[in-house]
């Protein structure tokens, strides 16, 4: 077990208001990575991180921002929640050091904006 | 718009039968596949990974195969077990220095006792 924990796991707010998601790992990995699934999409890379400080923009990055202060926290932050962005959100890790290895992922948080 | 997979198919198939889940992929720069299991109420799980210099590779089980002429990929399963029902995503590594993968929308295999 890779030890990623995702919190909260579910969550409701209201339209404008902020919003933390924070993943936590336990093995000091390198790469970790926000996901966002929704039907019909799939899961869709957010932002991710290759270090402490390190972040970079993924596919649908808008209205998101991201920081990781410490190798093992990772902090998915949408700045004034809106309702296209309820969702179930991932937090990722890659297991390996080299580029062929999986990501495995933590259990989900579900966000709902009202 | 999507570079792997297709729109959210449906495979049914009968406890014991072998199943076949299949996924394109359009960037032929991919060097590195992954497959994916996800059950309801739970984050993805990887099943079986293959590199782009290979045509197949196997696990317990599970078998996948990549045809780059056609930029295809798939998942066998054998004789399939109710506890295989999920939805299975294949997903992508663009190559180059990046580690992000690109996900299919994945398929939802049911498994009938």
């Amino acid at each position: 077990d890779a030890g990623i924990t995702q919190s909260p796991r579910h969550k409701v707010t209201e339209t404008g208001t902020p919003v933390t998601l924070r993943c936590h790992q336990t093995e000091n990995h390198r790469y970790m990575y926000w996901y966002r699934q929704d039907p019909g999409h799939g899961l869709r890379l957010i932002h991710y991180s290759y270090g402490v400080k390190d972040t970079d923009k993924g596919e649908v990055s808008d209205g998101y921002s991201v920081s990781r202060s410490k190798t093992e926290d990772f902090l998915l932050t949408l700045e004034s929640a809106t309702s296209s962005q309820t969702s179930v959100y991932f937090c990722a890790i890659s297991l390996g050091q080299g580029r062929f290895t999986e990501a495995f992922f933590g259990q989900g948080t579900r966000l709902t904006v009202v | 718009g999507e570079s792997v997979g297709l729109h959210l198919p449906t495979l049914s198939v009968q406890e014991g039968d072998n199943s076949i889940i299949n996924c394109a992929y359009s960037n032929s720069a991919s060097d590195y596949f992954i497959w994916y299991k996800q059950e309801s109420g739970k984050g993805p799980q990887f099943i079986i990974d293959i590199r782009s210099n290979m045509d197949k590779r196997q696990g317990q089980r599970v078998t996948v195969l990549l045809n780059k002429t056609v930029k295809h990929l798939s998942l066998q399963i054998a004789a399939t077990q109710p506890g295989d029902s999920a939805v299975y995503f294949c997903a992508e590594n663009s190559g180059g220095s990046n580690y992000k993968l690109t996900f299919g929308k994945g398929t939802l295999l049911t498994v009938n006792p």
